[in-house]
């Protein structure tokens, strides 16, 4: 079945600082992996995305993602943490695998609350 | 930056009521989704529609829920006769034809008495 963890409910981590927030996805075939962002009262924000090429991806605010096909991961990480980055961080995978149809459907993690301390 | 949008931000009905939300996607962009999210746990598909039809529809969808794009601007989302369990925050997006990233509106919080 498919599906997607996020190890971690909460990551606290100082200003300043390198900052990760791990995921980790099952799927029957290739995957195209997704970030978002949800600020507080707000929608869901695009963060950056692996579709193809390239294992490290750049994304919006200064983040980025390495995909690690063998470890079945998507960690997002950011080299220097701003407080302003404290928000909820959602890690999404699309089945793109022969059994996957035409389904664009994104499944889900279920949040890793970041939490930037000055 | 063109962006989805959904009205209402908030909505309370009681038990019973049909509710319709209502979405505007990005103007050029083909395919539209429903999400939702209920408090504390992870978000979910409903349903996806491209080219006037459904494309696929999860579960939880079921016939109490419709969706109709009836005017080329508008996508909503219509649930019959709501239960205290749909409460929950509800997203809708869209994505291009070319581009594998779908863009989400702000959400609909609805609860449901």
């Amino acid at each position: 079945a498919q599906s997607v963890a996020q190890p971690e409910d909460q990551v606290n981590v100082a200003e300043g600082n390198p900052l990760t927030v791990k995921c980790t996805y099952s799927v029957s075939g290739n995957p195209y992996l997704f970030w978002y962002v949800q600020y507080p009262n707000r929608g869901l924000q695009f963060l950056l995305k692996y579709i193809t090429g390239d294992n490290l991806v750049k994304g919006s605010y200064g983040f980025e993602a390495e995909f690690n096909k063998s470890q079945t991961s998507f960690h997002l990480k950011k080299p220097s943490a701003l407080v302003s980055d404290s928000a909820l961080y959602f890690c999404a995978v699309r089945d793109i695998g022969p059994n996957a149809g035409n389904n664009r459907k994104l499944i889900w993690g279920l949040g890793t609350s970041l939490a930037v301390n000055p | 930056e063109p962006e989805v949008t959904q009205t209402p931000s908030h909505q309370v009905t009681q038990m019973g009521q049909e509710v319709i939300l209502r979405c505007v996607p990005i103007s050029n962009h083909l395919y539209f989704y429903w999400y939702r999210q209920i408090l504390g746990q992870k978000v979910e598909f409903l349903v996806s529609f491209y080219n006037n039809e459904i494309s696929e529809k999860s579960e939880i969808f079921d016939d109490q829920f419709s969706v109709e794009r009836p005017d080329g601007s508008n996508f909503t989302l219509k649930i019959r006769s709501t239960k205290l369990e749909d409460s929950a925050m509800y997203f809708c997006a869209s994505q291009g034809e070319r581009l594998e990233t779908q863009y989400f509106g702000p959400g609909t919080r609805l609860l449901v008495l």
